[in-house]
């Protein structure tokens, strides 16, 4: 799996929106980009993923570069619940088992 | 839908003890679950991956007669840490993949061991 990169932390104001970089460089044509986040003491949660379109759920919206090298995960309004540990992943297939990077911590803050 | 529990949440126990763990899919039927171990301020490391009616597949370093992962149905699989000690604290997490669907992972909410 492809490995990689992304800032240990951020900060962001409370109802401002969060976006959080991840560089995988090395990602191959059949490796999707999850994103999942942790909240201290918690399991992760899985947010969402792509191939290589941009994705938009209830939680978040996912952009993914035309190279696909880089993507950005965008928390339109985060709140105080959003702060957490958030996980980017390439996997081919996260239904196997996930490889877990540091992740960037996001604070949010009043 | 996908919600999968753990038990305990929580555990303290004595040097020498063993401690079972239980993972749960509570809404799907899962062919595979995952553990994972997480240190504080670490991120999640896979200990094994857990096909029901198969024995594990244990990750490099991960003492396969020390953590015994039993898959006896489609929705539990069970994790016992054996004479466990103070180095074993963690927080162990599982997760589980659907048996039909997407391939998305969902995970417990974890479960913290205190061995003293």
């Amino acid at each position: 799996d492809a490995k990689t990169t992304q800032p240990p932390s951020m900060d962001c104001a409370e109802g401002r929106a969060a976006n959080l970089p991840c560089n995988h460089s090395t990602i191959s044509g059949n490796e999707y980009v999850y994103w999942y986040r942790q909240i201290h003491s918690q399991g992760p949660q899985y947010i969402i993923h792509g191939l290589k379109n941009n994705e938009t759920n209830e939680m978040a919206s996912l952009i993914i570069t035309e190279d696909r090298k880089s993507s950005t995960l965008i928390l339109p309004h985060a709140t105080l619940r959003d702060t957490a540990v958030y996980y980017c992943i390439v996997h081919r297939n996260a239904g196997n088992m996930l490889t877990f990077g540091g992740g960037t911590r996001l604070m949010v803050k009043p | 839908g996908a919600v999968v529990s753990q038990h305990p949440s929580w555990v303290i126990c004595k040097s020498g003890t063993s401690v079972k763990i239980e993972c749960r899919s509570l809404d799907f039927q899962a062919t595979t679950m995952f553990w994972y171990r997480q240190f504080p301020k670490q991120s999640l490391m896979l200990m094994a991956t857990s096909n029901e009616g198969s024995k594990a597949t244990y990750e490099q370093g991960v003492e396969k007669d020390k953590f015994l992962i039993n898959h006896a149905s489609l929705t539990l699989s069970t994790l016992t840490v054996t004479s466990a000690h103070p180095e074993d604290s963690s927080f162990y997490i599982c997760s589980a993949r659907k048996l039909a669907g997407g391939y998305e992972q969902y995970f417990g909410p974890g479960t913290r061991l205190t061995v003293t």
